[in-house]
């Protein structure tokens, strides 16, 4: 079954970190560009970070740059997001999506996770 | 940061009937953008690209037009598992890539 399942999500208060994972199952990983993009409770989208197919390239949405770090295994299909100084503003459902075109990146997003949910609270 | 503004917020229409959701971006992003529909509880799905390019599985009652500034999907005869919230998403200039506040599509 093609699928993109993340993992890491949960409570974690003002200021901690948290790391997330997205295990490819099923599909073509290795290839392609990787994606993070959230939403808060009720609100809309919001793309976090990107990372090249093979891991050598990365870019980050302003408000995580220098917080967030997101790499990758691709020996183990996997996908990683390091989160650290972690803010109540960073409460969202994380989902990890797969960039549309192979090797290269296009910035649309043809598969998708179902997504893991971090709270920030104290 | 190109700001992506979608109208109308809200659209209600009855199955069988068709749905024409706008967005605007504020500045020219070529045909640089897509459409996504997202379901309560769902991670989004991608339905059209570049614009006007049906995503792989997506059927042909959804369209998407324009270029520019102006973007609209059309989704004709609309079926129950239509309703649901749409979102257009940019990639002209990046980073960030941006998405619209969405619109919700509610049965009349």
């Amino acid at each position: 079954q093609v699928q993109l399942v993340e993992s890491g999500g949960g409570v974690v208060q003002p200021g901690g970190s948290l790391r997330l994972s997205c295990t490819a199952s099923g599909v073509t990983f290795s290839g392609y560009a990787m994606h993070w993009v959230r939403q808060a409770p009720g609100k809309g989208l919001d793309w976090v970070a990107v990372i090249g197919y093979d891991g050598t390239n990365e870019h980050y949405a302003d408000s995580v740059q220098g917080r967030f770090t997101i790499f990758r295994d691709n020996s183990k299909n996997t996908l990683y997001l390091h989160m650290n100084s972690l803010r109540t503003e960073d409460t969202a459902i994380y989902y990890c999506a797969r960039d549309l075109w192979n090797t290269g990146w296009s910035g649309f997003l043809d598969l998708w996770g179902r997504g893991t949910l971090v709270t920030v609270s104290s | 940061e190109i700001v992506l503004t979608q109208s109308p917020d809200t659209l209600s229409l009855s199955p069988g009937e068709s749905a024409i959701l706008s967005c605007r971006a504020s500045q020219s992003i070529s045909s640089y953008l897509a459409w996504y529909q997202q379901k309560p509880g769902q991670a989004p799905r991608l339905l059209i690209y570049d614009a006007s390019n049906r995503a792989t599985g997506i059927p042909a009652r959804f369209s998407g037009r324009g270029s520019g500034t102006d973007f609209t999907l059309t989704i004709s005869s609309l079926e129950p598992a239509d309703f649901a919230v749409y979102y257009c998403q940019q990639r002209s200039n990046w980073p960030p890539y941006t998405f619209g506040q969405g619109t919700k599509l509610e049965v009349k």
